[in-house]
């Protein structure tokens, strides 16, 4: 049973537009949501991540919006540029269990100049 | 800078051999992990360890053991590799109590192909 759930499995969008990636998971003891961005040769890092208590958190380019009733959250990426083409996962943990995360199936973006 | 180390970015192996994967991290972190990243599959979590000599399994541990003697070091053991481990392997560390932050700091990764 999947219990994070990532939507779509890839994206082309244009420079300068905004890319979407969703996420659903089903366990609502999750309390730590992060995503992940992955280039091709390297490992994932950690770009941004929200935990449950607010509904929105933004990181320059990079928003995470989370619908708790939902049991949803997403990435926005404005003003999408060639070099934000990469793999992007999102995630989610239950924080007394650290770092043992469950990731979505991932989304590769791919920016066109 | 914080780092994982992963010593093999690239094995190819044949079917029925022993394959060590090693992992070092300096960050003096608590937890490791091993997890497989497959296409279309995502990363999935195989063994994990809390401290040391201690491990727990993950969803997929069937072909895996691991073994954690030292706290900056988190092996992943294929007994007896074959095809469909074929894979990217990636190793994690994270910490521990009061340093909680649910970040996963990764290496970056070890391509098994295994013939």
């Amino acid at each position: 049973q999947q219990q994070v759930k990532q939507s779509p499995q890839s994206l082309i969008v244009q420079k300068g537009g905004i890319s979407i990636i969703n996420c659903a998971y089903e366990n609502t003891a999750f309390d730590y949501f992060p995503w992940y961005q992955q280039f091709p040769g390297k490992g994932p890092a950690l770009l941004i991540a929200i935990r449950p208590d607010v509904s929105e958190k933004k990181e320059g380019r990079f928003t995470i919006s989370f619908n708790k009733s939902a049991k949803q959250f997403s990435l926005h990426i404005m003003d999408s540029q060639p070099g934000d083409s990469a793999t992007y996962f999102c995630a989610a943990s239950i924080n007394t269990n650290a770092g043992k995360s469950t990731f979505g199936d991932g989304t590769t973006l791919t920016v066109k100049p | 800078d914080v780092k994982v180390t992963q010593s093999s970015r690239y094995l190819v192996k044949r079917t029925g051999e022993k394959v060590f994967l090693e992992c070092v991290q300096d960050m003096d972190h608590e937890n490791m992990f091993w997890y497989r990243q497959d296409p279309g599959l995502g990363l999935r979590l195989i063994y994990f360890s809390y401290d040391v000599k201690m491990k727990e399994k993950g969803d997929i541990p069937e072909g895996y053991s691991v073994s954690r003697e030292k706290k900056e070091r988190f092996s992943l053991i294929l007994e007896s590799a074959s095809t469909n481990q074929t894979s990217m392997y990636l190793c994690a560390s994270s910490p521990a109590g009061l340093a909680v932050t649910g970040e996963l700091f990764f290496g970056e990764g070890s391509r098994l192909t295994v013939l």
